[in-house]
């Protein structure tokens, strides 16, 4: 169970949009639409912000959005704000185990 | 107010054994699979493994297997992870979480618990 890949960090300024993209294969991300996104602050437990690729939990802002195309999902942030920086890391089920799979993470910083 | 607190973590030398608890708290828990995931000193987030509602079945990644145990007591509403034969490696903030919609969807999770395996 290889991590899936996301890159190592994103940048924007406030009220830009952001896409962090996780990289996986046809074992996980490319057969499953069991992918979720989660933000973490320092010091803070995650909080989940996507789950089955695109559905938003209550009380996730609709500034979050997520999709999928092959083996790649990605996170959109629209209306980048200042609360919005922190580590994000995607997660998918996959068959090779079976078992789920976190991203490397990425880093967001708002300019 | 729905919440998990951890607790069992502490020093331990490498090859030892620590047994891990989850506890739950005002939610129906044997509606949940429940998970476990870990968290190196500024590393990222690693899945452990997770647990059926009724305890039957058990998952884990791949370091993990063979060497920890995930298992539950419905009646006392907790949740247990055996770590056997640590290593270094194994250091790390452990999390419990549960999973909303048995899809890995992980929309609770407590503060975690630090384990640090040492000589």
């Amino acid at each position: 169970q290889s991590a899936l890949t996301q890159p190592a960090s994103v940048s924007g300024s406030p009220g830009q949009s952001i896409t962090i993209s996780c990289t996986g294969t046809s074992s996980d991300v490319g057969s499953y639409n069991l992918v979720s996104w989660y933000q973490q602050h320092p010091g803070k437990a995650p909080k989940l912000m996507i789950y089955d690729v695109t559905n938003r939990p209550s009380g996730v802002s609709n500034r979050f959005s997520g999709s999928k195309s092959g083996n790649t999902a990605s996170l959109t942030i629209s209306g980048l704000q200042a609360e919005d920086e922190a580590d994000y890391y995607c997660n998918s089920y996959t068959r090779t185990g079976p078992a789920y799979v976190f991203g490397t993470g990425t880093k967001v910083t708002v300019l | 107010e729905v919440h998990l607190v951890e607790s069992g973590g502490g020093l331990v030398q490498p090859g030892g054994s620590l047994r891990l608890s989850c506890e739950a708290s005002e939610f129906t828990f044997t509606n949940y699979w429940m998970n476990w995931v870990r968290q190196a000193p500024g590393k990222g987030l690693e899945w452990v493994g997770n647990i059926k509602q009724d305890g039957s079945t058990t998952h884990y990644g791949d370091s993990m297997k063979g060497r920890f145990t995930i298992s539950r007591d419905n009646a006392k509403n907790s949740l247990y992870l055996q770590m056997n034969s640590l290593r270094v490696d194994d250091t790390a903030l452990y999390y419990c979480a549960r999973d909303a919609y048995s899809t890995g969807s992980l929309d609770l999770w407590g503060r975690g618990t630090l384990v640090t395996v040492s000589s």
